[in-house]
């Protein structure tokens, strides 16, 4: 019954491989996202999906293409994977802002990505 | 766009002490400040927030704070107790898309270590 869902937990792969990484919510909420954490701990939003809808782009390789069938769903996909990319993806939800209030992110519990 | 920065990055105290870790932030629009706590090898976790009408917010050991016109907020933690070792993040969310999503910037993290 684990609120934000996501796997693998780990995965290994070799460089110039693509790779998939999946997140699903069961809070009903309306937004998604992805974090990633680097080895040095720092958490970058990648992207953001308000109800299927693309919302936040960063400055991220063209390799990664998010995805999000419905909005309890935001699947990652990677291309010709880096030694860089290596770190720890986190899926995140929240619900949409009401009235100007904003609410907390909600985790999942990460997918360990090591690029060898 | 939003900077955060966070200090410090790493702090030990002595179980029984206070820690204090705090932060700044860039844009005068970010009106959300939660603080993560992320064990090792686990998911960030909410443990406090505060919004831009409030000065201050307490719960149990932990109590943040908020300067608006400084743009400074500041998370407290009295009484340390070894379980309280973790990273925590400080965090300032800002409204976009005309209200309809949010962008929460992270600051650095501050790795905290409470010993016997």
């Amino acid at each position: 019954d684990t609120a934000v869902s996501q796997t693998p937990k780990y995965l290994v792969t070799q460089m110039g491989n693509d790779k998939s990484i999946k997140c699903e919510q069961n809070l009903g909420h309306d937004t998604m996202y992805w974090y990633k954490q680097d080895s040095k701990k720092f958490l970058k939003i990648m992207f953001s999906y308000n109800n299927k809808e693309l919302i936040i782009n960063e400055t991220v390789p063209n390799r990664f293409s998010p995805k999000s069938p419905d909005k309890a769903h935001l699947n990652l996909h990677i291309n010709s994977l880096e030694l860089g990319d290596s770190a720890v993806y986190f899926c995140a939800s929240s619900p949409r802002p009401r009235q100007g209030l904003l609410s907390p992110l909600h985790f999942g519990n990460g997918t360990r990505l090591t690029v060898t | 766009g939003e900077n955060v920065e966070q200090h410090p990055s790493t702090l030990s105290v002595q179980e029984g002490d206070s820690a204090v870790i705090k932060c700044t932030y860039s844009d005068s629009a970010s009106n959300y400040f939660p603080w993560y706590k992320q064990e090792l090898g686990k998911r960030p976790q909410l443990i406090i927030d505060i919004r831009s009408n409030v000065g201050e917010k307490k719960d149990q050991r932990i109590a943040v704070t908020l300067n608006k016109t400084a743009k400074h907020f500041s998370l407290h933690i009295t009484e340390t107790q070894p379980e309280d070792s973790a990273v925590y993040f400080c965090a300032a969310d800002t409204l976009i898309n005309t209200g309809t999503a949010s962008k929460l910037t992270f600051g650095t993290g501050t790795r905290l270590q409470v010993t016997l």
